[in-house]
């Protein structure tokens, strides 16, 4: 119940392209999912976050869609380009809960 | 700003060896958390602290595993007598506050290889 389940492992997209993420969850509690971007050698860093009382938030070239009956989130990088390689991972909490449960993460590779 | 500062960045230890691993957390943060990554997983929690004080352990292993957080000074995670499969990236992070709406800054972690 407290999985995150995360796929691809890895992806790779055309410079220009979409690159599309995705991750379910089971426990009906989590009500803040947010994505981290991790580069090599480096620790993760807030990329952007959802709470469910909105089916999508934009910034930028990144997206995140949410569709809470299917328990399903995912990111969506528009226009991907070469700096956005990097391993991608999304995560669940309860709003008052300090623990972040994560997936396993999604290595993006664009080519030029 | 600094953000959060992990050191060393790579250590390398022998089996039975004690492993010390140092976060200094973002200045006017006072919430500390330690994961642990291994390859091709995300982050596991491991513990919460706040100055002097452990929150929440309940990720950490029972053995050889302790952290703290002193009033002056870095955060230490600490492996006594360590294994092979202590082998794994450490990641520090920290808050302002608490809860999941106050972001966790991440420091550039710390590679634990043991030998």
């Amino acid at each position: 119940q407290q999985q995150v389940k995360q796929s691809p492992q890895s992806l790779i997209v055309q410079k220009g392209g979409i690159s599309i993420i995705n991750c379910a969850y089971e426990n009906t509690a989590f009500d803040y999912f947010p994505w981290y971007q991790q580069f090599p050698g480096k620790g993760p860093a807030l990329l952007i976050a959802i709470r469910p009382d909105v089916s999508e938030k934009k910034e930028g070239r990144f997206t995140i869609s949410f569709n809470k009956s299917a328990k399903q989130f995912s990111l969506h990088i528009m226009d991907s380009q070469p700096g956005d390689s990097a391993t991608y991972f999304c995560a669940a909490s309860e709003s008052d809960n300090y623990q972040l449960i994560w997936g396993a993460g999604t290595k993006l590779i664009i080519k030029p | 700003n600094a953000g959060v500062m992990q050191n060393p960045r790579h250590l390398v230890r022998r089996r039975g060896q004690e492993a010390r691993l140092r976060c200094s957390p973002m200045k006017g943060h006072s919430h500390v958390y330690w994961y642990r990554q291994l390859p091709e997983e995300g982050l596991k929690f491991m513990v919460y602290l706040q100055k002097e004080n452990i929150i929440d352990e309940s990720g950490m292993p029972k053995e050889r595993f302790s952290a703290e957080f002193p009033k002056e000074g870095p955060s230490i995670l600490r492996i006594q007598q360590v294994v092979r499969g202590d082998s794994a990236a450490y990641f520090c992070a920290s808050s302002q506050g608490t809860g999941a709406y106050n972001e966790q800054f991440f420091g550039p972690g710390t590679r634990l290889t043991v030998l």
